[in-house]
């Protein structure tokens, strides 16, 4: 979807290394979601924010952090990579708080090895 | 615990057939439920979703089943194309408008694959 773009759309790192994901609006969109998905698992909520600074936590934030300086970008950090972290990550947004308003990034598939 | 469980991982069926993918969830709290589609290398789309104030919900060629007192909600693909051919994730949500934040808690997702 062009109004979301995920960035980058592919990462290999090594654990124990910082890693940063980008999600980018350009949808003046309030809410912005992190999921990962995982074989058997589906998509897990990560963190989500509801407005500029405004973070709260998801069901598996465990090792991660997020940033929201600004309405247009929301940033996912593995502050210290393991190799469970290896996933796909899916940003989405929401401009009503409603679910059928869900946008999904294409992903970012990240490799921790 | 899983609240969300899809407990098929796949579904084969013919063309021009009948889809049923199955949920069921534990949360009593959930009020509203969505099916979301998911192609290879691209993310979900949304494709079609329920109130816990209805018991079904139609849109052309899906209709969307819930049992409350089952706890249980269905997808029914009526006819079945190839191009349905996807992953199906059901999701749940448990906030009211008022404090809505938008959370979604999804399944495992099932795989379908429709046989020209």
């Amino acid at each position: 979807d062009a109004g979301i773009t995920q960035s980058p759309r592919h990462k290999v790192t090594e654990t124990g290394t910082p890693v940063t994901l980008r999600c980018h609006q350009t949808e003046n969109h309030r809410y912005m979601y992190w999921y990962r998905q995982d074989p058997g698992h589906g998509l897990r909520l990560i963190h989500y924010s509801y407005g500029v600074k405004d973070t709260d936590k998801g069901e598996v934030s465990d090792g991660y952090s997020v940033s929201r300086s600004k309405t247009e970008d929301f940033l996912l950090t593995l502050e210290s990579a393991t190799s469970s972290q290896t996933s796909v990550y899916f940003c989405a947004i929401s401009g009503r708080g409603d679910w059928d308003g869900y946008t999904f990034g294409s992903g970012t598939r990240l490799t921790v090895v | 615990d899983q609240q969300v469980k899809q407990n098929s991982p796949s579904l084969s069926v013919q063309e021009g057939r009948i889809s049923i993918l199955n949920c069921d969830y534990t949360n009593s709290m959930f009020d509203y439920f969505l099916w979301y589609k998911k192609y290879p290398a691209e993310g979900p789309t949304f494709l079609i979703s329920i109130s816990s104030i209805k018991d079904k919900n139609e849109d052309g060629r899906f209709t969307v089943f819930l049992n409350k007192s089952a706890k249980h909600l269905s997808l029914h693909i009526v006819p079945s194309q190839p191009g349905d051919s996807a992953v199906y994730f059901c999701a749940a949500s448990a906030g009211s408008s008022s404090s809505n934040t938008g959370k979604l808690i999804f399944g495992q997702g099932t795989t379908l694959q429709v046989k020209p």
